[in-house]
C-alpha cells in the first residue's frame, strides 16, 4: 500500500500562468501512466495518458513529460484558469496489467 | 449519453447492516471496477470483473460483495463485514480490462455511517 495522509499538497497559481503538477511513482516496471482530475464530489476525469515509449505528450494546453530514469512524472498545464482547481491524480499501470495505481493526489488552486 | 451512472449520490448506512451501492454504463465496456476513496488519499481497488459472470477480488475486498450478471451492471454491496465503510466509491468501466486502458469513472456514492 501506499504512504497516505489526510493532508494532500497544495499547488497555487495564479490565473494565466503555467502549472507543473508532480508525480514519483514506484515500479520500475509500469509502462503506462494516466493523469485524472477531480473535482469536489465528482469521480475522476481522464486528462492524458502516455507509455513507456515515449518521454512527452502533448493535449489541449497539457503537457505530461516522463522521466524514466528517476522514474518521475509530470503534467504541465498551461495558461491555467479557475475551472482548472481540483485535486490531480497520476496512476501507472505495472507490467502491462489491466491494474491502475493510483498515487494520493496533488490539490491545484488557482489564485484569480 | 453514453457513460456510467452510479446511484445513490448519498447513502447511510445503519450498523450490521448491508447496503448496496449501483453501477449502470452503456459505453458497452467489457471490464468493470469499484475503488473506494478515502479523504485526502488516492483511490483503492476493491474488486474488478472482466466479463459477466467473472470478476476478481482487488486489494481491499474485506467486507465488500460484489456481482456482475449483466454486461451493463456491476453492483456493490457493503455488508456488516466491513468495519470502517465510510468513504467514497467510485465505479469504472474500461473497454476490455487489458493491458494500457484508460478507466471512465462515474460520479461516486458517499457512503456515512449513522
Amino acid at each position: 500500500g501506499e504512504s497516505v495522509g489526510l493532508h494532500l499538497p497544495t499547488l497555487s497559481v495564479q490565473e494565466g500562468d503555467n502549472s507543473i503538477i508532480n508525480c514519483a511513482y514506484s515500479n520500475s516496471a509500469s509502462d503506462y501512466f494516466i493523469w485524472y482530475k477531480q473535482e469536489s464530489g465528482k469521480g475522476p476525469q481522464f486528462i492524458i495518458d502516455i507509455r513507456s515509449n515515449m518521454d512527452k505528450r502533448q493535449g489541449q494546453r497539457v503537457t505530461v513529460l516522463l522521466n524514466k530514469t528517476v522514474k518521475h512524472l509530470s503534467l504541465q498545464i498551461a495558461a491555467t484558469q479557475p475551472g482548472d482547481s481540483a485535486v490531480y491524480f497520476c496512476a501507472e499501470s505495472p507490467n502491462s496489467s489491466y491494474k491502475l495505481i493510483f498515487g494520493s493526489g496533488t490539490r491545484l488552486l488557482v489564485r484569480p | 449519453d453514453g457513460g456510467i451512472t452510479q446511484s445513490p449520490k448519498y447513502l447511510f448506512r445503519k450498523e450490521g447492516q448491508n447496503v448496496t451501492l449501483s453501477c449502470e454504463q452503456n459505453l458497452n465496456h467489457d471490464a468493470m471496477y469499484w475503488y473506494r476513496q478515502d479523504p485526502g488519499q488516492g483511490l483503492r481497488l476493491i474488486y474488478y470483473s472482466q466479463i459477466v459472470n467473472d470478476f476478481q477480488k482487488g486489494d481491499i475486498a474485506e467486507g465488500y460483495s460484489v456481482s456482475r450478471e449483466k454486461k451493463e451492471s456491476f453492483p456493490l454491496t457493503v455488508t456488516s463485514a466491513q468495519k470502517n465503510p465510510t468513504a467514497f466509491y467510485l465505479c469504472a468501466s474500461s473497454i476490455s480490462g487489458t493491458t494500457n486502458e484508460k478507466l471512465f469513472f462515474g460520479s461516486g456514492t458517499q457512503l456515512s455511517v449513522l
